[in-house]
């Protein structure tokens, strides 16, 4: 099945600064990758996702991006602000299956 | 809509003790999933329903854990006999399509004693 491994586990970044996070998958039919930010005591909710057909998808001061032959994918927040700590969390659909799976996550701090 | 509902939001039991939990989906979403977050394990998917029939269980950790979904705007996740390795939070989330966006519902946090 799916497999699904991020990092770093913990990011510190200057507010203003660029944070990225990466995440790797083990099944070459995955075809789905969202990510989610999970704020304290909430439940994660999605922040940007991105479909394999393509390589890049950006909104704001989020990117994805996806490299489909070395099975990562990456996400950048640009000019961080305070309201960007957060977990945020990966993950990967592969189209022979229905479900979801998370990677481990990711603690952001900004500091100020 | 308000959302994904899941009650209640905390819940403090003693081993042994039946433990049910309660989510409301939202309205028109075909799909309804059940996670449990904790620091070792992360976000783990537990069960999930499509059309209120359930698909794959295989995330369920033991026989001790069951869940239903008898109605398409309600589904519960029981814990008996509950144990102290259960303590976690617990997620609903529902989206109308596996590869859709998933809405999670703010989580119930289960404190095994």
């Amino acid at each position: 099945g799916e497999n699904v491994e991020q990092h770093p586990s913990t990011l510190s970044v200057q507010e203003g600064d660029s944070a990225v996070i990466k995440c790797t998958y083990s099944d070459s039919a995955s075809n789905y990758f969202p990510w989610y930010k999970q704020e304290l005591g909430k439940g994660p909710q999605l922040i940007i996702d991105i479909r394999s057909n393509v390589g890049e998808k950006k909104d704001q001061r989020i990117a994805v991006t996806l490299n489909k032959t070395a099975k990562h994918f990456s996400l950048h927040i640009t000019e961080t602000q305070p309201e960007d700590s957060a977990v945020y969390f990966c993950a990967a659909r592969s189209s022979s299956a229905s479900k979801i799976i998370f990677g481990s996550g990711t603690r952001l701090s900004i500091r100020p | 809509d308000a959302g994904v509902i899941q009650s209640p939001r905390h819940e403090v039991t003693e081993m042994g003790q039946e433990v049910t939990l309660r989510c409301k989906p939202i309205s028109g979403h075909d799909y309804l999933f059940w996670y449990r977050q904790t620091m070792m394990r992360g976000l783990e998917l537990l069960i999930y329903f499509n059309n209120n029939v359930p698909i794959d269980d295989s995330g369920m950790p033991e026989d001790r854990f069951s869940a239903k979904m008898p109605n398409a705007s309600f589904s519960t996740l029981k814990i008996q006999p509950s144990e102290p390795r259960d303590s976690a939070v617990y997620f609903c989330a529902s989206s109308l399509a596996t590869g859709d966006e998933q809405f999670f519902g703010p989580g119930t946090r289960l404190t095994v004693l």
